[in-house]
């Protein structure tokens, strides 16, 4: 049964701090993506990667950076959390093999509340 | 740039009746693929359907039906015969058809209420 993983269901956060967020998949995909989910946004792509150490900014990158050191493992970061960064994050992959007919495949998602 | 309008932010029906999810999507591209995916209260969201810009044909998969237009840039989804279980937020998404990983470009959704 294929799975994407996501560390935490929910965190709750100070303003200022640093924050990660983990995500691992075990079905060996090439392509991960970071969304964020806001109510009346839809998903809206921060960043994605198409290989290991290899990334590209999505549609708002700002705030936020990545790492993917492992090929199962992609991390989202915000250096230093605020308020507006408070939202529901979610983890994809997907196979590089098929190009872009693949489906992605969603973890649980992170809720972020940042006090 | 890419597009997806979900203009329906909510939608309540009665078990039973039929509803339809509308999804109008932009591109410059002539080859691209779109999707819809079901997010149900438990968060993680689930593939439901793929197109590709080539292949006109409605499909129907059970009580799940969609209509794909390409002249009027739309790729409508209907429920038949709606159930609770039906209840969900949905997502119309659209994806080029380029070398390279490709993002997906997801609507606002549509948040599906199914009452008995």
């Amino acid at each position: 049964d294929v799975k994407v993983t996501q560390s935490s269901r929910y965190l709750v956060k100070r303003t200022g701090e640093k924050v990660f967020l983990e995500c691992v998949q075990d079905m060996d995909h090439e392509n991960m993506f970071w969304y964020r989910q806001d109510p009346g946004l839809g998903l809206r792509l921060i960043y994605f990667s198409y290989d290991v150490k290899m990334k590209e900014k999505g549609d708002i990158p700002e705030g936020y950076s990545v790492s993917r050191e492992k090929k199962e493992r992609f991390s989202l970061i915000l250096e230093s959390a605020s308020t507006n960064q408070t939202s529901m994050y979610l983890c994809a992959s997907r196979t590089g093999t098929s190009g872009n007919t693949g489906e992605l495949f969603f973890g649980e998602g992170s809720r972020l509340t940042v006090l | 740039a890419q597009k997806v309008t979900q203009a329906q932010t909510e939608i309540s029906v009665v078990e039973k009746e039929d509803v339809t999810l509308d999804c109008v999507y932009e591109t410059r591209d002539t080859t691209y693929y779109l999707f819809w995916y079901k997010q149900p209260p438990s968060g993680e969201l689930v593939f439901l359907i793929r197109r590709n810009s080539f292949d006109e044909q409605n499909e129907i998969s059970g009580r799940y039906s969609w209509n794909f237009q390409k002249s009027t840039s739309s790729f409508n989804f209907t429920i038949t015969a709606s159930q609770v279980v039906d209840s969900a937020v949905y997502f119309c998404a659209l994806s080029e058809a380029r070398r390279g990983a490709q993002k997906l470009v997801f609507g606002q959704g549509t948040r599906l209420t199914i009452n008995p």
